[in-house]
């Protein structure tokens, strides 16, 4: 069964830090594997999402990195804002199948 | 262009009682799951349902059912309520490539507590 994990489960940053949050998976048969934002009481925006046979992502201050044969991905944001506050959830997909597996995210809070 | 829309947003129930839980899209998906979320264990798929017409149980499935009710429209019915079942519920669609999932696009969710 695939298990994913996220470390660490919270973390706090001073505005302006660059920072990594970091998932890993334990079934390195994946057809993607994608990173989504969460607001409090909001539902989820999907931030990037990486196909097993790429590498990398990026979007705008974003970039997730993929390591599929180790079964790890990251997820780096550049210069953090107070904005950037908020829940960060990475999910993969199976290799055959249509539905996601979560991890339990990382609550980000960037202060002023 | 909604996007996702779910209803109700917050709902109370009484152990024994049943409810359905409405979600439509407007981006012509294929896909469309019912998730929910539990705090410290993420989100859990209940049902999905990969084109219209067929539904497949995800990991949670015990208590609930779904109906795909056009390629719009994907309900979740709670028949029998139980505590266990207070959660968020978020529905969310995808136009799938080949037989794997694409991006997923999330409801704003239902808060559901059960008495």
């Amino acid at each position: 069964k695939q298990e994913v994990t996220q470390i660490p489960a919270a973390l706090s940053v001073p505005e302006g830090e660059n920072l990594v949050l970091n998932c890993s998976f334990t079934d390195s048969a994946i057809y993607n594997l994608q990173w989504f934002r969460q607001d409090p009481g909001k539902g989820l925006t999907s931030l990037l999402l990486i196909q097993s046979s790429q590498r990398e992502q990026t979007s705008g201050r974003l970039n997730a990195s993929l390591d599929k044969s180790s079964g790890r991905s990251t997820l780096y944001i550049a210069a953090s804002q107070p904005g950037d506050s908020a829940t960060y959830l990475c999910a993969v997909t199976p290799g055959t199948a249509s539905k996601l597996t979560f991890g339990t995210g990382t609550r980000l809070q960037v202060t002023l | 262009n909604a996007g996702v829309t779910q209803t109700p947003k917050f709902q109370v129930l009484k152990t024994g009682q049943s409810m359905t839980l409405q979600c439509a899209q407007d981006m012509n998906h294929n896909s469309m799951y019912w998730y929910r979320q539990d705090p410290g264990m993420g989100l859990r798929l209940i049902y999905y349902s990969a084109s219209e017409g067929t539904t497949d149980k995800g990991e949670v499935p015990n208590g609930y059912n779904v109906s795909r009710l056009n390629k719009r429209e994907f309900s979740l019915r709670l028949e029998s309520a139980a505590p266990s079942q207070t959660s968020v519920y978020f529905c969310a669609s995808s136009r799938p490539a080949g037989g794997a999932s694409d991006t997923q696009y999330f409801g704003p969710g239902t808060r559901l507590t059960v008495l």
